[in-house]
């Protein structure tokens, strides 16, 4: 089946580690995202890429640092700069680039940070 | 004034109801609205999505848009208490096609 596997589902760290969270999509979609989601907040865009090799940053990209290699992936560090970085972690990917195209999300991992 | 608005609730509704769930924007030159429903502790998953303005039904589900409003909202008929959920409204943003605003939610309770 066809979707967006995102993993660890739940990760504990200490304050001051970097921790890479992974997102891998086989739905073919040219564009992938990182969301972050507080309680009592909506979500807020960290990093999205539109195609291999090229990435921009979201409103809140402070703190963390993406990649796209490949098309099928696209992981999401969360270094030590960030400064709250217990939350609820969301990929999500689209079709295109196209401003229609709905997206897809993963299961989301679940950060602690401690 | 935020770029998307949702009343958080909780909404309560009976089953068998109607639920509406209210949307309001503030980029009049937004094209694209979209409706994700997340189940608590999970991800969102998309229930329905509108370009044009008037409605759009899916099966039990309803969209609406008026463009010239700047408001969007979702109604549920036979409101069943596996619809109880947050319901989240996203707006793209017409000064930057690239990004889409998700409004805070709705939480909807639907009571047997």
């Amino acid at each position: 089946d066809g979707g967006i596997t995102q993993s660890p589902k739940y990760l504990f760290r200490k304050e001051g580690q970097n921790v890479t969270l992974s997102c891998e999509q086989n739905l073919n979609h040219d564009a992938m995202y990182w969301y972050r989601q507080d309680p009592g907040q909506g979500l807020r865009l960290i990093y999205y890429s539109q195609i291999v090799n090229d990435f921009q940053k979201g409103d809140i990209a402070e703190g963390y640092s993406v990649s796209r290699e490949k098309k099928e992936s696209f992981p999401l560090t969360v270094t030590s700069a960030q400064k709250n970085p217990t939350a609820f972690y969301l990929c999500a990917s689209s079709g295109s680039w196209d401003k229609n195209s709905p997206l897809h999300f993963g299961n989301g991992t679940r950060l602690t940070v401690t | 004034q935020k770029e998307v608005e949702q009343n958080s609730g909780p909404l309560s509704v009976p089953e068998g109801a109607i639920a509406s769930l209210n949307c309001t924007y503030s980029d009049r030159g937004s094209q694209s609205f979209f409706w994700y429903r997340q189940y608590s502790g999970k991800s969102p998953e998309l229930i329905m999505f509108i370009y044009s303005n008037g409605d759009k039904e899916d099966g039990r589900f309803t969209a609406q848009l008026n463009k010239a409003s700047q408001y969007v909202s979702l109604l549920i008929r036979d409101s069943q208490p596996s619809d109880s959920a947050t319901y989240l409204c996203a707006v793209n943003v017409a000064y930057n096609t690239d990004k889409l605003i998700f409004g805070t939610g709705t939480r909807l309770q639907v009571f047997p």
